[in-house]
């Protein structure tokens, strides 16, 4: 099955500095990466997804970037806001007969005032 | 926040006890899923129901059971088999799974301590 490996666990940054974090999966037919913020006391909620045939999506402040021949993708918030702070979660859903998405383990990202 | 409805928040279990955790959806999706959350673990599958009157195993359902009478609820019953179970619980429902209805709708959770 799919494995999914998130980095780093932790990440701490200063407002207004970018922020990176990074997938890898190991299934070379998924075809589709969503990434999930989870605030504080809150349900886990949609905020970029990507599928296989597109390199890079951009809504506003936050990125998502795919390398299919390294099988990694990556998340890219720039100028970072308090409100940035949350638990990030990758996912990789690949095909066959389970089109359940398998998560990473998620990244506390912390931004200082 | 509506959409999908867990209860309780919060639940206590003592020795032995099954206790059943509750999820509701009122969007109409044929998908319905169940998780397990663990510090640093990630959200891990317990089972998953792609229609009603059929469920199917995740990663970790051992000393859990569920069922699907109705495409709106899909209850999750922790039972005494299972031997950790303290954790943050998360259901979550998609509209089907089909290429373009991916996106998980999760609940607000319940969080599940022992006695």
């Amino acid at each position: 099955g799919e494995n999914v490996e998130q980095h780093p666990s932790t990440l701490s940054v200063q407002e207004g500095d970018s922020a990176v974090i990074k997938c890898t999966y190991s299934d070379s037919a998924s075809n589709y990466f969503p990434w999930y913020k989870q605030e504080l006391g809150k349900r886990p909620q949609l905020i970029i997804d990507i599928r296989s045939n597109v390199g890079e999506k951009k809504d506003q402040r936050i990125a998502v970037t795919l390398n299919k021949t390294a099988k990694h993708f990556s998340l890219h918030i720039t100028e970072t806001q308090p409100e940035d702070s949350a638990v990030y979660f990758c996912a990789a859903k690949g095909t066959g007969g389970s089109y359940i998405p398998t998560f990473g383990r998620g990244t506390s990202l912390i931004v200082h005032p | 926040d509506g959409g999908i409805t867990q209860s309780p928040k919060y639940l206590f279990r003592k020795e032995g006890q099954n206790v059943t955790l509750s999820c509701e959806q009122n969007l109409n999706h044929d998908a319905m899923y169940w998780y397990r959350q663990d510090p640093g673990q990630g959200l891990r599958l317990i089972y998953y129901s792609q229609i009603v009157n059929d469920f199917q195993k995740g990663d970790i359902a051992e000393g859990y059971s569920v069922s699907r009478e109705k495409k709106e609820s899909f209850p999750l019953t922790v039972t005494s088999a299972q031997k950790n179970p303290t954790a943050f619980y998360l259901c979550a429902s998609s509209r089907g799974q089909a290429a373009t209805n991916e996106k998980l709708f999760f609940g607000s959770g319940t969080q599940l301590s022992v006695l």
